[in-house]
């Protein structure tokens, strides 16, 4: 089954530092990564997903098949990008999504 | 057009005591889909649907049991709550459930058990 890890809990930077939450996948083919993203008080919605090849509010993702890792990176961050951050792959050959377990990011005035 | 729906926002239950989580959607989606919300465990999927009539496990089915009689409502059972229950519980529903779709989520329903 396809695995999924976003090894911090916890990110803090200052507001205008770069941020990189990473997020790396155990799967041999070539899978569609999603990053949803959970602001305060708010349901969790699509932030962007490989296919696009999109940037949103400044973020940007790149699938790297030979480190396996798909992490999500913003040159300059925002105090309104503080949130909760989950990468989340579709399981390969079923309909099951499989979350990692999150990252926080929290942006310091 | 409200998109994904859950009733309770907030429920608080008696450990044995039975209930049900409401989850509509009016996006004529045909997989939806149950998820618990844990600190440090992430979305884990309880249960999935591709379309009316259709049910699968996910992967922490016990305790609870889904239905899927219409596409528009996936509702969620659970026959005897337990603390372990306890937890923020989200729907979402996609098109099809492929591995492009993007998935629409509801606003939770947060679950104490006592």
């Amino acid at each position: 089954a396809q695995r999924v890890t976003q090894p911090e809990k916890l990110l803090s930077v200052f507001k205008g530092a770069p941020v990189e939450l990473k997020c790396n996948y155990s799967y041999s083919g070539s899978p569609e990564l999603f990053w949803y993203v959970q602001y305060s008080r708010q349901r969790l919605q699509l932030l962007l997903r490989h296919i696009s090849r999109e940037s949103i509010k400044g973020f940007t993702a790149d699938l790297n098949k030979g480190e396996t890792s798909f992490h999500l990176k913003k040159p300059f961050a925002q105090e309104e990008d503080s949130a909760m951050y989950y990468c989340a792959p579709p399981d390969s050959g079923t309909y099951k999504y499989i979350f990692g377990t999150g990252t926080r990011l929290k942006v310091l005035a | 057009n409200a998109g994904v729906t859950q009733t309770p926002k907030f429920q608080v239950l008696k450990t044995g005591q039975s209930m049900t989580l409401q989850c509509a959607q009016d996006m004529n989606h045909e997989y939806m889909s149950w998820y618990r919300q844990d600190p440090g465990m992430g979305l884990r999927l309880i249960h999935y649907s591709v379309g009316a009539g259709i049910t699968d496990q996910g992967e922490v089915p016990n305790g609870y049991n889904v239905s899927r009689s219409t596409t528009e409502d996936f509702p969620l059972r659970l026959l005897s709550a337990a603390p372990s229950q306890t937890s923020v519980y989200f729907c979402a529903s996609s098109v099809a459930g492929g591995p492009i779709d993007t998935q629409y989520f509801g606003p939770g329903t947060r679950l104490t058990v006592l």
